[in-house]
Formats: structure tokens, sequence, C-alpha cells
């Protein structure tokens, strides 16, 4: 139990373009997603907790317009970088948090997005 | 401020048993969570600790010291497989988990 899905898994696109990530929770429900970003050989960085139904929280030094968060589901939020640039490349990575119970994150899988 | 610390790299040869120690700091606390992280994948949940003391799942212990902000995690039979990083996450008072940038753990044979 507890799998999180994440599609694309690898994404290449040119400078300027809009990219999309969506966030599954496959069997449970998930009141709450976070998405991380994780760049080589270093700690995983929260950009920014998304709830149910509300606008997302986004961590300080998030640019909550290049980095739009929809979480319209209790399984499903998605990420889209807006007119990405080189410096965007990176692993993307979203968690869920069941809801009730231990506060457990599981994560999906991740996206690699490598901007040209 | 919130931090961990953790050793950056231990070596284990395989077979043997391995304990890789956090120490934390953080505003509040929900409890602590380990997580296994493979070179170019995501973390995979390995456990949680909330009150003190040892937890055990199978190849893997979990120990917490609340009042030392103290966490270990306890390999033993170490296999190959187990070579990875390992991320010691506390969960603070607003119920964020802190992260740092966790053990790197390379198994020789």
């Amino acid at each position: 139990g507890a799998v999180v899905s994440q599609h694309p898994s690898w994404v290449i696109c040119k400078s300027g373009t809009s990219v999309k990530i969506e966030c599954r929770s496959l069997d449970f429900q998930a009141t709450t997603m976070f998405w991380y970003r994780q760049f080589p050989k270093q700690s995983l960085m929260l950009m920014a907790t998304s709830n149910e139904g509300s606008k997302a929280t986004y961590e300080q030094g998030v640019e909550k317009d290049k980095f739009l968060i929809n979480h319209a589901s209790l399984t499903l939020s998605t990420l889209t970088v807006t007119s990405a640039h080189p410096e965007d490349s990176s692993f993307y990575i979203c968690s869920a948090r069941l809801a009730g119970g231990v506060e457990t994150q599981y994560f999906g899988p991740g996206t690699r997005l490598l901007v040209l | 401020g919130q931090n961990i610390d953790q050793p950056t790299e231990m070596t284990a040869t395989e077979g043997a048993i391995v304990q890789i120690n956090c120490t934390y700091q953080t505003s509040g606390f929900n409890g602590l969570f380990w997580y296994q992280q493979h070179a170019g994948e995501a973390p995979t949940f390995l456990s949680y600790n909330v009150l003190d003391g040892l937890e055990e799942k199978g190849r893997f212990s979990s120990f917490l010291s609340r009042s030392k902000g103290y966490s270990y995690l306890l390999l033993k039979e170490l296999q190959m497989k187990d070579s990875a990083s390992y991320l010691c996450a506390p969960m603070d008072s607003n119920y964020q988990l802190i992260w740092g940038a966790g053990t790197k753990l390379i198994i020789k044979p």
C-alpha cells in the first residue's frame, strides 16, 4: 500500500517552454502533498506544500508564479514549471501524506527535468 | 535554528552490522523518520519513531532518544543492495520534515 506515482519520469525540453508534472496517490487519499527539488549530491529541498482544495504554501525563495501547483483532488497534485530555463534542470520529487494517522510521507519516483 | 547532523559517508562490509547516528535540533518535535535513497532515485520510507526506544523491522532497527535529540539506524546482515544514502528526517511542530544531506553508506564485499 501507500504507492505514489509520478509522470513523466523524464522530461527534456527547450528553454522557455512549460512542463507539467503529475503526482498521484494510487491506493490512498492524500489531503497533503509535497513538492521537492533535489540537485545532485544535495539534500531534498521542499518547494511547496499542497493541500487539496486550497492554495499551495510555498517555501521562502520559491516563486509561486513560476512553479504552479494545483491539488484538484485527494489523489492528484500537479506541478507546472512555467517558462523553464536551464537552471530549473533538477530532480523533482513529490510525496503524499496519508490522511490521518502517522504523518508518514510516501514519495513518488521523481521526475528528471533537463532544460536545454 | 533547525539542523541535522549525520556522518557524510560510512563504509561497511557485506554481512556486517552498521549504525548510522543522527543528532537533531528542531522547533518542536513530532517524531523522526528514516528514509533510504538509492542514487538517482526518490527516498523510500524505512521507519518512524515518536517515542523513546528501539523499533525493529526486519534487518533494520531505529532508535530514538528525545531528551538527547538523538537517533540511530541499525542495519544488520548488510547486503550489497543496502548501498544507498540514509536520511534522518525529524518532524517539527508544523509537521514539516527537516532534511539533511544524509549518510552515504558504501558496502564492500
